[in-house]
């Protein structure tokens, strides 16, 4: 049991450059979200999914598209990389109504 | 949308002291209030939350305690140790998983 698994750890794109941060999680947890952490900001929602096939927006969606085809995976795409987007991501899951939020490691994107 | 304030956003401490650290909230009809802990280089990890039916729950050293009326919490951590040495981030939401999260509070423990 990995719980939430996030790759890359580490990524550094130039500007106009299009990526995808992966996560993955094993525990069949039917709600994913990604944050992005920025000094002094706390965590910031991005995007969320209650379910596969379903996603919708958080506070900061601009430049991020989503896509839930499994209940495993939960893919973000940035599809022309800005400058202001250099942060650390984190995904997260939860189970259910009543339960925890998981976190994943996170992954360090640096754009130039 | 919400709106959740953090105070300190930096407090050091001896070891064995208490810590605390407060937080507000803006939007009346949320209803969880989780705590998360994080290490250097690590995702958040839930360390205590409270619901709005509760106004207190404890933990062995932890404390959260909730005043819906004047829209605030806070967590009480007793007898600190090294270990508790990390950044902790209060959170808001009216339905489990849209969290709002105050800004972050780095606690330093002091030997």
């Amino acid at each position: 049991n990995a719980g939430v698994t996030q790759t890359p750890k580490f990524q550094v794109l130039k500007t106009g450059q299009s990526m995808t941060l992966q996560c993955a999680q094993d525990m069949n947890h039917e709600y994913m979200s990604w944050y992005r952490q920025d000094p002094g900001m706390g965590l910031r929602l991005i995007h969320y999914s209650v379910g596969a096939g379903i996603t919708d927006q958080g506070e900061v969606p601009n430049g991020y598209n989503v896509s839930r085809s499994t209940t495993e995976d939960f893919p973000l795409r940035l599809l022309s990389a800005a400058p202001s987007q250099t942060s650390v991501y984190f995904c997260a899951t939860l189970r259910g109504r009543n339960n925890e939020q998981f976190f994943g490691p996170g992954t360090r994107l640096t754009v130039l | 949308g919400e709106n959740v304030e953090q105070h300190p956003s930096t407090l050091s401490v001896q070891e064995g002291d208490s810590a605390v650290i407060k937080c507000t909230y803006s939007d009346s009809a949320s209803n969880y209030f989780p705590w998360y802990k994080q290490e250097l280089g690590k995702g958040p990890q839930l360390i205590i939350d409270i619901r709005s039916n509760v106004g207190e729950k404890k933990d062995q050293r932890i404390a959260v305690t909730l005043n819906k009326t004047a829209k605030h919490f806070s967590l009480h951590i007793t007898e600190t140790q090294p270990e508790d040495s990390a950044v902790y981030f209060c959170a808001a939401s009216k339905n489990d998983y849209k969290l709002s999260f105050g800004a972050g509070t780095t606690v330093t423990v002091r030997a």
